[in-house]
């Protein structure tokens, strides 16, 4: 079967940094998402990576290795607003997207 | 530009009944997929269309209904709802449904109670 793995909830400070890990197991990978969504709104993009190495985007970075099925969303200088939870979906051979259950991220002051 | 819109934005419905939620993307994207969230789970996949006139099941297909007249609207059916359909109901829609990238966008959602 197919699995997306996540922690279900993170704790971490305003001003800090945190990393978030996904690992999955699916049949075929075209590329890995990383979603924000805040509580009672919709999912919005954050990253895409389809080939090894990191992205970085501002604030936020993503890395994947696709040889270990792993892959982290890394926020620094965490704000209050970046409280909300971070879905990792990957797109398999049938260019679909499994979706990990999310991990909810806690910002404390 | 208002991207992706559903309606309604809440529901309580009767067990039995019939209910459609409406998407509209004004994007022209050519894929549009409906999901469901549920506490603790990921975004299941119900149906999606690659383009407009076709269709495909997703991962929880049983007991939901799509239709893809034309390229802005995906309207999802539940032919008799079930107290298991109680859900937040997404659609989404992508560029191209195929390579490549192609984001997913996700419109506000639809909360459905069936009691």
């Amino acid at each position: 079967g197919q699995n997306i793995d996540q922690p279900t909830e993170m704790t971490a400070t305003e001003g800090a940094i945190v990393q978030i890990n996904c690992t999955y197991q699916t049949s075929g990978f075209n590329g890995l998402f990383w979603y924000q969504q805040h509580a009672g709104e919709a999912p919005t993009f954050l990253s895409y990576n389809v080939l090894d190495g990191l992205e970085e985007k501002g604030r936020f970075s993503s890395f994947l290795s696709r040889s270990k099925g792993y892959s982290y969303l890394l926020l620094k200088e965490l704000q209050m607003k970046d409280s909300a939870s971070y879905l990792c979906a990957v797109r398999d051979s049938n260019y679909q997207l499994i979706w990990g259950a999310g991990t909810k991220l806690i910002i404390k002051p | 530009i208002a991207g992706i819109t559903q309606a309604p934005t809440s529901q309580i419905l009767a067990a039995g009944r019939r209910m459609t939620l409406r998407c509209t993307q004004d994007m022209r994207h050519n894929a549009m997929y409906w999901y469901r969230q549920d506490l603790g789970l990921g975004l299941r996949l119900i149906h999606y269309s690659n383009t407009a006139g076709t269709t495909g099941k997703g991962e929880v297909p049983d007991g939901y209904s799509v239709s893809r007249a034309n390229t802005d609207d995906f309207p999802l059916t539940l032919a008799s709802a079930v107290p298991s359909q109680t859900s937040v109901y997404f659609c989404a829609s992508s560029d191209s449904g195929g390579g490549g990238q192609d984001t997913q966008y996700f419109g506000p959602g639809t909360r459905l109670t069936v009691l």
